[in-house]
């Protein structure tokens, strides 16, 4: 059974710096991997999609690798913002057909 | 726009009733989702459609129900049969193969 795992489950960090958050499976044979941002009481949006066969995927400030290897994906956050304050969470798919597995997410604050 | 939307944003039922969440994309999208949020549990599924008139259960199905009768539309029932329905439930949709998944906004069902 696919198991995603986020740690830590919460993150302060001061405006500008550089930061990391990551995600790890247990199972390595995914078909792609999902990274969305969830603001409180709101839906989930969508930030970057990996397929299995990519290492990484750029949006802005945010790039995202995927080491299949060894069940690991990180976002990279570049010059971190008050707005960017908000829960990530990393989702893998191991089947074009099949469900989501979803971390519990990564609730970031960034402090001015 | 293109989207998803759910309705009611917020929803409130008494013990015993049934009630029934929206969700509808005009995304062209086959596959449509369930996903129930709690705090600290993350998201689990409830149930998932690949095809319209064709639906499986997820992992927390048991007190739920669902219907497909039309590609653009994927509701909801909770029924009297779900003791604890207290949750944020979230609707998401996407086309394989590319399989990037997007949600809607979320409904806050509460039992009063």
């Amino acid at each position: 059974k696919q198991e995603v795992t986020q740690i830590p489950a919460a993150l302060s960090v001061p405006e500008g710096e550089n930061l990391v958050l990551n995600c790890s499976f247990t199972d390595s044979a995914i078909y792609n991997l999902q990274w969305f941002r969830q603001d409180p009481g709101k839906g989930l949006t969508s930030l970057l999609l990996i397929q299995s066969s990519q290492r990484e995927q750029t949006s802005g400030r945010l790039n995202a690798s995927l080491d299949k290897s060894s069940g690991r994906s990180t976002l990279y956050i570049a010059a971190s913002q008050p707005g960017d304050s908000a829960t990530y969470l990393c989702a893998v798919r191991i089947g074009a057909n099949s469900k989501l597995t979803f971390g519990k997410g990564i609730t970031l604050s960034v402090r001015p | 726009d293109g989207g998803i939307t759910q309705s009611p944003k917020y929803l409130f039922r008494k013990e015993g009733q049934n009630v029934t969440l929206s969700c509808e994309q005009n995304l062209n999208h086959d596959a449509m989702y369930w996903y129930r949020q709690d705090p600290g549990q993350g998201l689990r599924l409830i149930y998932y459609s690949q095809i319209v008139n064709d639906f499986q259960k997820g992992d927390i199905a048991e007190g739920y129900s669902v219907s497909r009768e039309k590609k653009e539309s994927f509701p909801l029932t909770v029924t009297s049969a779900q003791k604890n329905p207290t949750a944020f439930y979230l609707c998401a949709s996407s086309l394989p193969p590319h399989t990037e998944a997007f949600f809607g906004q979320g409904t806050r069902l509460t039992v009063v």
